[in-house]
């Protein structure tokens, strides 16, 4: 069982360029999301979906796109690359929190460290 | 919208000792769940405790648990016996489970382990 793959582990952009980082889960889960962590700033939620053709914006979104058409990816999309970019991605997902009592807990990636330079 | 503080940006306890890890979030909605997640320096996010907010009683994993304060929107870790292995970056996270499902986190904590 693979879990959450996330690649690549490391890129290097320059300003301006685009790319997008892959997030696949084997899980069946509905909830998916992406977060930058920072120092000192902790995990921020970028974008979020809730299922297939479902998406929401986090805490910052801007420079960020995702689109979910299957329940098992979630790509997140850097359109031009800024070196405020800079930083580790995670993507992580769970069953959904909506009408369940469950308490399903997130499951990680193991993170892309992306410098823009 | 939602918000989680934790107000201690680094710890440090004594092996062997009890330590407190402080979270406090902010919030309109009554169903919610909340989360401690850890961080060694592997990178690599592990879970450690969960609590469902409608449940009164405190949720405890072997030497951790937690002091859920539903009132005051508290959700403190307690860890005892520390050992080395807990050197960690500690994130307290919240769920909404009334709307938009989405988790947010604090901004950590740095424990370490003083041997």
């Amino acid at each position: 069982n693979a879990g959450v793959t996330q690649t690549p582990k490391f890129q290097v952009l320059k300003t301006g360029q685009s790319m997008t980082l892959q997030c696949a889960q084997d899980m069946n889960h509905e909830y998916m999301s992406w977060y930058r962590q920072d120092p000192g700033m902790g995990l921020r939620l970028i974008h979020y979906s809730v299922g297939a053709g479902i998406t929401d914006q986090g805490e910052v979104p801007n420079g960020y796109n995702v689109s979910r058409s299957t329940t098992e990816d979630f790509p997140l999309r850097l359109l031009s690359a800024a070196p405020s970019q800079t930083s580790v991605y995670f993507c992580a997902s769970s069953y959904s929190a909506l009408g369940s009592s469950y308490n399903s807990p997130l499951h990680f990636g193991n993170g892309t460290r992306l410098t823009v330079t | 919208a939602q918000t989680v503080t934790q107000s201690q940006p680094e710890m440090s306890v004594q092996e062997a000792e009890t330590v407190t890890l402080s979270c406090t979030y902010d919030t309109s909605e009554s169903d919610y769940y909340l989360f401690w997640y850890k961080q060694p320096p592997s990178r690599q996010m592990i879970l450690v405790i969960r609590q469902e907010a409608y449940k009164q009683q405190n949720a405890t994993e072997n030497r951790f648990s937690v002091n859920f304060q539903k009132a005051a929107k508290s959700f403190s870790l307690k860890i005892s016996d520390s050992q080395l292995g807990d050197a960690a970056m500690y994130f307290c996270a919240y769920r909404s489970a009334d709307r938009d499902d989405k988790i947010i986190f604090g901004k950590g904590t740095r424990l370490h382990i003083l041997p």
